[in-house]
């Protein structure tokens, strides 16, 4: 089936850019997204990417797609406290209406 | 204000006990789902319901069953076939009519953290 692939941890400093990276399997996803976690609450949806686009910005947030490589990133600039959490991938295919998350990425903004 | 409710926010059973763990939207979307999330991992599905009183098995379906018989509401029960039920546990909603990221995009309620003492 399908599977989607992230890192367990990043640690950055407040002030500098954070870039979380994904990669994924099923090469006929159509919408590639992000979601944001904060402890013990839901997912917040961040962004997304249209499977026909290379880069999404969006505010402090820009997306990266690579469909050849299958490698979706997340840059997050001026990382500030508040954007300590546990960021998901998630792709959604092109037939059903299901999402595969990848991990997490838990990111640890230091002052 | 519109979005997902999830009761109760903690929930502890005793083994053996089913359980039921409840989820409304008032966001008139046809399709909801049911995730399961353990420390260090990512979200799997546990059912999901396209339309009221009609509902498909994800991935990680047995020891779980559900109902849809109202559009707004969405319980999922944990039986005690479910062997390892100690996980948060987390609901979702989607619009599934129209186009674009309004078609397709998952609102999450805030999780119910379920307990076998």
């Amino acid at each position: 089936g399908e599977d989607v692939e992230q890192s367990l941890f990043l640690s950055v400093r407040e002030g500098d850019s954070s870039v979380i990276n994904c990669t994924y399997t099923d090469s006929s996803s159509t919408y590639l997204y992000w979601y944001k976690q904060e402890p013990g609450a839901g997912l917040q949806l961040l962004t997304y990417i249209f499977s026909n686009m290379d880069m999404k910005q969006d505010q402090r947030l820009t997306v990266l797609l690579n469909k050849k490589d299958k490698h979706l990133s997340l840059r997050i600039a001026d990382t500030q406290t508040g954007d300590s959490a546990i960021y998901f991938c998630a792709s959604k295919g092109a037939a059903g209406n299901k999402l595969t998350f990848g991990g997490g990425t838990r990111v640890l903004v230091k002052p | 204000d519109g979005g997902i409710t999830q009761s109760p926010k903690y929930l502890f059973r005793k083994e053996g006990q089913n359980v039921t763990l409840s989820c409304e939207q008032n966001l008139n979307h046809d399709a909801m789902y049911w995730y399961r999330q353990d420390p260090g991992q990512g979200l799997r599905l546990i059912y999901y319901s396209q339309i009221v009183n009609d509902f498909q098995k994800g991935d990680i379906a047995e020891g779980y069953s559900v109902s849809r018989e109202k559009k707004e509401s969405f319980p999922l029960t944990v039986t005690s076939a479910q062997k390892n039920p100690t996980a948060f546990y987390l609901c979702a909603s989607r619009k599934s009519t129209g186009t674009g990221i309004s078609y397709n995009e998952q609102f999450f309620g805030p999780g119910t953290r379920l307990t076998v003492l």
